[in-house]
């Protein structure tokens, strides 16, 4: 009954350093999404998809990018890390539409030096 | 771009009072949805409106969607320590279901 797990829960980086996120969801929703969520700023979206091998940019991409090679996963990578980047970054999926419940993971904590 | 707004920013209310936070969005919403958020935790899903002037009850809530499908509005009576955390709601994106727009938030503290 996992629903949708994020990995690492927690993670510190340098300024400059890459690294990738991974959400994997097991009840073979088609849309998934990355969020970031900062103070007072609500959830913005970064990048989402409709399907397995589909990525589309949400409202800020800048700095990020993503891949769906499977169905059940979704990676949001950074390049090169910037402080600007420090936020809790939340992956959700749903359905089939987003007009349909979305299931959030459990969050990743990643705080840029 | 479509903006979805919520007031107030931040509530805080004594045990036992009511709460109410307000969505306003910049563009006509086909639906809405209305998420929780408990402090450290996840947004959870707790209900989606779809009809010009919709009321819906989950006991001690009440949720309302406008005449217009511009706002909404999330309603506790009788608040509970339990009801702390942040609150969203969340309209389809301008032009399709592909993705929604996400409230500013409310956040509620219930003072014992």
């Amino acid at each position: 009954n996992a629903g949708v797990t994020q990995t690492p829960k927690f993670r510190v980086l340098k300024t400059g350093q890459s690294m990738t996120l991974l959400c994997a969801q097991d009840m073979n929703h088609e849309y998934m999404y990355w969020y970031r969520q900062d103070p007072g700023m609500g959830l913005r979206l970064i990048h989402y998809s409709v399907g397995e091998g589909t990525t589309a940019k949400g409202e800020v991409p800048d700095g990020y990018n993503v891949s769906r090679l499977k169905k059940q996963n979704f990676l949001l990578g950074l390049e090169s890390a910037a402080p600007s980047q420090t936020s809790v970054y939340f992956c959700a999926s749903t359905a089939d539409r987003a007009n349909q419940p979305q299931h959030f993971g459990d969050g990743t904590r990643l705080s840029i030096l | 771009g479509q903006q979805v707004m919520q007031i107030p920013q931040y509530q805080h209310v004594q045990e036992g009072e009511d709460f109410t936070t307000y969505c306003n969005s910049s563009t006509t919403l086909s639906n809405i949805q209305w998420y929780k958020q408990r402090p450290g935790g996840h947004p959870v899903f707790l209900i989606q409106l779809v009809k010009s002037g919709e009321v819906k009850k989950q006991k001690r809530l009440t949720f309302q969607f406008g005449e217009a499908k511009k706002n909404s509005s999330l309603h506790i009576t009788a608040t509970q320590t339990t009801d702390v955390g942040t609150y969203f709601c969340a309209g389809p994106y301008s032009g399709g279901y592909q993705k929604v727009t996400f409230g500013t938030g409310t956040k509620l503290q219930v003072i014992p």
